[in-house]
């Protein structure tokens, strides 16, 4: 059983524009909600994360906003960049101990 | 500062057969994860510690084990390969009290 969905599986996107990529969870017990970002070929990195206490927390181009009523999060790219090009991964944790990640949204951002 | 590093990257391993895949940090992190990421699947989390001496399972554990007699070394074994085990295993690791995981490059293997 998925512990965390993740939305779309791939997503292409103009330079300049705004990637969306969405997440939805059901254990009420996570508290912590990271992001992490995939190259080709190397380990994925923490990019942003937000605890539930916020609805939205943003870095630089990267914003997460959450929705703890609907149980969802999403992470916005601004200003989407052909070097934001990667994979991105949604995750959950409710002790730290473990994280539940999501499948996966291969973006693609063309020039 | 190395981080997180994976040996080997990449190995294919014949049906039946038995490795180990390695994993250190020198960062001195208490918690130690092993993933598998497969196509479409995300990461799933197959075994973690919290510190030497102490190991428990994760959602994938079958078909795998691993020890952690130092703080430094996370090794996972695989004793009997089976084509489903065809995978990117990444290693992570992080310190008590923050958040942030870091990950090795993982290691591709293949088993035919």
């Amino acid at each position: 059983q998925q512990q965390v969905k993740q939305s779309p599986q791939s997503l292409i996107v103009q330079k300049g524009g705004i990637s969306i990529i969405n997440c939805a969870y059901e254990n009420t017990a996570f508290d912590y909600f990271p992001w992490y970002q995939q190259f080709p070929g190397k380990g994925p990195a923490l990019l942003i994360a937000i605890r539930p206490d916020v609805s939205e927390k943003k870095e630089g181009r990267f914003t997460i906003s959450f929705n703890k009523s609907a149980k969802q999060f999403s992470l916005h790219i601004m200003d989407s960049q052909p070097g934001d090009s990667a994979t991105y991964f949604c995750a959950a944790s409710g002790n730290f101990n473990k994280f539940y990640f999501g499948s996966g949204t291969k973006l693609n951002v063309k020039p | 500062n190395a981080g997180v590093t994976q040996t080997p990257k990449f190995r294919i391993l014949k049906i039946g057969q038995s490795m180990t895949l390695q994993c250190t940090q020198d960062m001195n992190h208490n918690y130690m994860y092993w993933y598998r990421q497969d196509p479409g699947m995300g990461l799933k989390l197959i075994y973690y510690s919290v510190g030497a001496g102490i190991t428990d399972k994760g959602e994938v554990p079958n078909g795998y084990n691993v020890s952690r007699s130092t703080t430094e070394d996370f090794p996972l074994r695989l004793e009997l390969a089976a084509p489903s085990q065809t995978s990117v295993y990444f290693c992570a690791s992080r310190f008590v009290g923050n958040t942030e995981a870091f990950f090795g490059q993982g290691t591709r293997l293949t088993v035919v």
